[in-house]
């Protein structure tokens, strides 16, 4: 059975820090992983997609990371903005899909 | 636009009444997912459909759950005699093509079971 995590579980950093999130799952056996970012009552938004064959992936501030051997993936975001406070979810497509709890992120002006 | 709709967007309800939710894709997309979330926890798989076919349901779905795809466009997601425990938000999402499985979720029915 899929098991996600992520850490940490919130983060709050001042306006223009890069940071990283964490996501780190138990069976390698999977299609892709999603990244998604959630805000308040809202459904999910869709940032980057990893194909199971990709490393990672490349969207204006945000670049994701794949390591299946590892069981981990990394979403960096560059330069943050308090417009990227949210809430972020990685998924796993493989026999089902299995999101983790969040990391919720707080950018402060 | 995710081009996903959800109807209604809240729900409030009382105890042991049933409630129909549904979803709305703008364009067909073959693959149609039903999730749970509650709060400060992701999303919980429901049930699948590909076309008119529900292929897996959860077990988190049980026998008082009910969805429908009757034409491989529009679902309907049904929940009979609903309890305080079914409070929840309940998304939609769909998917394009036979391998990509990315996944566009719409904005969601929260329901409030008083």
């Amino acid at each position: 059975k899929q098991e996600v995590t992520q850490i940490p579980a919130a983060l709050s950093v001042p306006e223009g820090e890069n940071l990283v999130l964490n996501c780190s799952f138990t069976d390698s056996a999977i299609y892709n992983l999603q990244w998604f970012r959630q805000d308040p009552g809202k459904g999910l938004t869709s940032l980057l997609l990893i194909q199971s064959s990709q490393r990672e992936q490349t969207s204006g501030r945000l670049n994701a990371s794949l390591d299946k051997s590892s069981g981990r993936s990394t979403l960096y975001i560059a330069a943050s903005q308090p417009g990227d406070s949210a809430t972020y979810l990685c998924a796993l497509a493989g026999q089902n899909f299995v999101f983790g709890p969040g990391t919720r992120l707080s950018v402060l002006p | 636009d995710t081009g996903v709709s959800q109807d209604p967007r809240h729900k409030i309800t009382k105890r042991g009444q049933n409630v129909t939710f549904r979803c709305d894709p703008i364009s067909e997309h073959n693959r149609l997912y039903w999730y749970r979330q509650t709060l400060g926890q992701g999303p919980e798989f429901l049930t699948y459909f590909q076309n008119e076919a529900q292929l897996e349901k959860s077990r988190l779905l049980s026998d008082r759950f009910s969805a429908e795809r009757p034409k491989g466009s529009f679902s309907t997601l049904e929940i009979q005699r609903t309890e305080q425990g079914d409070s929840a938000m309940y998304l939609c999402a769909v998917a394009l093509g036979a391998s990509t499985y990315e996944q566009y979720f719409g904005p969601g029915t929260r329901l409030t079971v008083t």
